[in-house]
């Protein structure tokens, strides 16, 4: 059972350059979410998808697209990269309600823009 | 106001040290509440969720105090292994924007 998948793990990019960030997960969660994580911010959350075929702006939406493929997958791209999208990015799905409550996260994604 | 702080921390403490942190919440509405904990460079795991006005885990117990907006970890008979950071996490009724305060970082000393 592999959870959240996260790819890739370590990403540098060029002013300007766009990228995809991948994940995917196998627990069969309707909800999946992007965070992104700076030092002394904590994780701040990008956009979610409540559930499949609906997406919306989380907390610091500003320079970046997603897409719920399906109910698997959730990608997140930057179009024109810049430097202050330097960050650790975690993509995450979770189980809803009470008593198992639970965000589920991959292993995350080390993101430099230059 | 930030919606969720935490002390940043460091708490240094030696090994066997009882050690207590709290996180304090803006929205009175929260319904969920949560303790993660992050190792360095790691995601973030669920240690506890908090539904009522607490919950006990072996060494680790959660507390929820509505009435003043808080919840607290404590951690008893700490062990080197409890070193990490601890994240307090919110989620306002009827989101799905879980809210993570900065974290608290604890180091147990040998």
């Amino acid at each position: 059972n592999a959870g959240v998948t996260q790819t890739p793990k370590f990403q540098v990019l060029k002013t300007g350059q766009s990228m995809t960030l991948q994940c995917a997960q196998d627990m069969n969660h309707n909800s999946m979410y992007w965070y992104r994580q700076d030092p002394g911010m904590g994780l701040r959350l990008i956009y979610y998808s409540a559930s499949e075929g609906t997406t919306d702006k989380g907390e610091v939406p500003n320079g970046y697209n997603v897409s719920r493929l399906n109910k698997r997958e959730f990608s997140l791209r930057l179009e024109s990269a810049a430097p202050s999208q330097t960050s650790v990015y975690f993509c995450a799905s979770s189980v809803p309600g009470p008593p198992n409550e639970k965000l589920f996260f991959g292993s995350g994604t080390q993101l430099s823009v230059l | 106001r930030k919606e969720v702080e935490q002390d940043p921390g460091p708490f240094n403490v030696p090994e066997g040290a009882t050690v207590a942190f709290n996180c304090t919440y803006s929205n009175s509405a929260s319904q969920s509440f949560f303790w993660y904990r992050q190792d360095c460079r790691k995601e973030p795991k669920l240690l506890m969720s908090v539904y009522s006005s607490g919950n006990e885990d072996g060494r680790f117990t959660a507390q929820l105090n509505r009435a003043s907006q808080y919840i607290s970890l404590l951690i008893r008979d700490s062990k080197l292994s409890d070193s990490a950071t601890y994240l307090c996490v919110v989620n306002p009724a009827g989101t799905y924007k879980y809210i993570f305060g900065t974290g608290t970082r604890l180091k147990v000393l040998a």
